[in-house]
């Protein structure tokens, strides 16, 4: 596609429950971005690909929180043991490489009951 | 480290009159900052950034931003805001030479008719 895809758009799960986000970014762009967005906050950094590698995973919250890229392209945000805290919009980027401009995608909506 | 600080989570202004977003920042080594725009139900999208060079940097839809680095500022302008102007708007720094941004807190920008 034309830009960064991520579904589901929507998700909602209850408390304790295993969920995963996905980010399809642009054909081609090596890095891939994932950040969380709490309601009123701006975008927070949570870990950045390059290629199938985590170059820097600073960001993730704790243990629950685990991304993937096994083949370089699609990435999946993994969170185990949801909690209520965790809701938040989670949004992926991606990049044609390093330090070049990021391009977002419409961001996952994570709802924890 | 780098932060954001953004005053007024909210800004309105009347439609044709001067739009002023500020910025003020805080680095420990030559930053790049940028501007990004969140129309509803969109995803992030760059608006202008300054990396090196000139100081006063231009974007889409008419918007503007000058870096001054003795004030530690990157305010945003745009001389005449548009009803389609209306959204939230975030100003980031990144270490220079990275795209991986830190975010502000957002400011919404409401246009008046």
């Amino acid at each position: 596609g034309a830009g960064v895809s991520q579904t589901p758009s929507n998700k909602v799960t209850e408390k304790g429950k295993y969920v995963e986000l996905r980010c399809d970014p642009i054909s081609g762009h090596t890095a891939l971005y994932w950040y969380r967005q709490s309601l009123g906050q701006g975008p927070e950094f949570l870990i950045y690909f390059q290629g199938t590698g985590a170059a820097d995973d600073s960001g993730l919250p704790n243990d629950r929180f685990f991304a993937v890229r096994p083949e370089g392209s699609v990435s999946t945000l993994k969170i185990q043991r949801t909690e209520r805290g965790d809701s938040a919009v989670y949004l992926c980027a991606s990049s044609y490489r390093a330090n070049t401009e990021a391009f977002f995608g419409q961001g996952t909506r994570l709802t924890v009951v | 480290a780098q932060s954001v600080t953004q005053l007024g989570s909210h800004v309105s202004v009347s439609e044709g009159a001067l739009v002023l977003l500020r910025c003020n920042y805080s680095s420990s080594v030559p930053p790049y900052l940028f501007w990004y725009v969140q129309y509803p139900n969109q995803g992030l999208q760059l608006l202008l950034k300054y990396t090196t060079g000139a100081t006063l940097v231009k974007g889409i839809n008419g918007f503007e931003a000058e870096f001054k680095k003795s004030e530690t500022s990157f305010h945003l302008t745009k001389p005449s805001a548009h009803m389609s102007d209306a959204a939230e708007y975030f100003c980031a720094v990144s270490p220079g030479g990275s795209y991986i941004p830190t975010f502000g807190r957002g400011t919404s920008l409401i246009v008046h008719p």
